[in-house]
């Protein structure tokens, strides 16, 4: 079946634009993820969602960065007047509910801020 | 405060040798742990899990309460085995803690 998808794979966007990225979840899986992987960094955790609540926001860097999630499936993840810092690749997974699940990984998308 | 360290940023060992990836944790709950890999040019998937207590491609990681680690073996290394390793870890709330990574290369 279709695994988790996100658009767009690359984004190229000026310093002080806002940008929307999108994931796209296993259907029937309950719960998403957002991570950052800067490099060299690892993978940074962002925001979960369990349905269209996110019980867990601690992770958003600051308040230029947002998500949310719409019929318990697709997710968007909106950065606001974008820094050079947020240059990453931003990863999507989803797993079937909370505990402990296998989480499966989107492609990410690549953003650059130049 | 919740965190999963992983020593060595990048490891080589040769091809038959015995590798080790090394994980260590902080929680003061009842931790849930996770390995993934990434192997070049394709999605972060899971390796394995504490829970399940298996045996993937060779790989096998116990869970050590005691020192807080859950480091992953693999008693003969592959060439496919080189790819990046993130040892994760779950909270009670869901939360889901990645550790920074480890390059493994097998050398032929």
């Amino acid at each position: 079946g279709a695994g988790v998808s996100q658009s767009p794979s690359n984004k190229v966007t000026e310093k002080g634009k806002d940008v929307e990225l999108r994931c796209d979840p296993i259907s029937g899986h309950t719960a998403l993820y957002w991570y950052r992987q800067s490099l060299g960094q690892g993978l940074e955790f962002l925001i979960y969602f369990q349905g269209n609540s996110a019980p867990d926001k601690s992770g958003l860097p600051s308040d230029r960065f947002s998500a949310e999630r719409t019929g318990g499936s697709v997710s968007t993840l909106t950065i606001q007047r974008t820094q050079q810092e947020d240059s990453a690749v931003y990863l999507c997974a989803s797993s079937p509910g909370a505990g402990p699940y296998e989480q499966y990984f989107g492609p990410g998308t690549r953003l650059t801020v130049t | 405060a919740q965190r999963v360290t992983q020593p060595e940023k990048l490891l080589s060992v040769f091809k038959g040798a015995p590798v080790e990836l090394k994980c260590n944790y902080s929680y003061s709950g009842s931790p849930e742990l996770f390995w993934y890999v990434q192997y070049s040019r394709q999605r972060l998937q899971l390796l394995l899990r504490h829970i399940s207590r298996e045996s993937i491609k060779g790989f096998t990681a116990d869970l050590n309460k005691g020192e807080t680690s859950f480091h992953l073996k693999k008693p003969f290394a592959q060439e496919e085995d080189s790819a990046m390793y993130y040892c994760a870890l779950q909270t009670s709330y869901d939360k889901v803690i990645f550790g920074p990574g480890t390059s493994l290369s097998v050398i032929p």
